[in-house]
């Protein structure tokens, strides 16, 4: 069974610094990892999708790393900014046949804090 | 346009009431999907429906009846629901078909349910 796991559940850090996020997951046959981001009571955002043939994406100040075989993933977000304060969602997406393509698996989320 | 959009935002109902929550999008995509997020947690897959027909059910109680009238619209019944039911209810969607597994998931901004 596909389990996804984010540390850290929390971080909180200074507005300009650096950081990243990790998420692994237990098994490697998947389709691709989707990045989430959550504001409160609101919907997910999709940040970036890569490709479980791909080794990393790139959109703007965030980075995203996949390494298939070690079943993990990171999320680098350059220069923090008050505005990027939200949970932060990794998904695996498993493969499968018919019914369950596609279908999503999530982490618990990592809540960023950052701090003007 | 890479929007879902769900209706209403926000919905009070009482434990022998009948709602409906509604979710629409117009970017092809023929699976869509009904998830419950409790607070703090991460979202669970609910139904998924693909070519309009129901795929998949996670053994939700029958009080939640999902509907796809066409490709573009999923609706979902709520009836003689629980307290314990309250939660944001986000829809999403994405492509089907060969390759389909390769694209990305895109969800809508949720309705927040309470049931009282």
């Amino acid at each position: 069974k596909q389990e996804v796991t984010q540390i850290p559940a929390a971080l909180s850090v200074p507005e300009g610094e650096n950081l990243v996020l990790n998420c692994s997951f237990t098994d490697s046959a998947i389709y691709n990892l989707q990045w989430f981001r959550q504001d409160p009571g609101k919907g997910l955002t999709s940040l970036l999708l890569i490709q479980s043939s791909q080794r990393e994406q790139t959109s703007g100040r965030l980075n995203a790393s996949l390494d298939k075989s070690s079943g993990r993933s990171t999320l680098y977000i350059a220069a923090s900014q008050p505005g990027d304060s939200a949970t932060y969602l990794c998904a695996v997406r498993k493969l499968g046949y018919g019914g369950s393509q596609g279908n999503l698996i999530f982490g618990k989320g990592t809540k960023l804090s950052v701090k003007p | 346009d890479t929007e879902v959009t769900q209706t209403p935002k926000h919905l009070v109902m009482g434990m022998t009431n009948k709602k409906s929550l509604k979710c629409e999008q117009h970017m092809g995509h023929r699976a869509m999907y009904w998830y419950k997020q409790k607070a703090k947690k991460p979202p669970e897959l609910m139904f998924v429906y693909s070519y309009e027909k129901l795929s998949i059910n996670e053994s939700v109680p029958s009080r939640f009846s999902p509907e796809c009238p066409n490709s573009s619209l999923l609706n979902l019944h709520l009836h003689a629901l629980q307290p314990e039911d309250s939660a944001l209810y986000l829809c999403a969607s994405s492509q089907r078909g060969q390759g389909a597994g390769r694209t990305e998931a895109f969800f809508g901004q949720g309705t927040r349910l309470t049931v009282v």
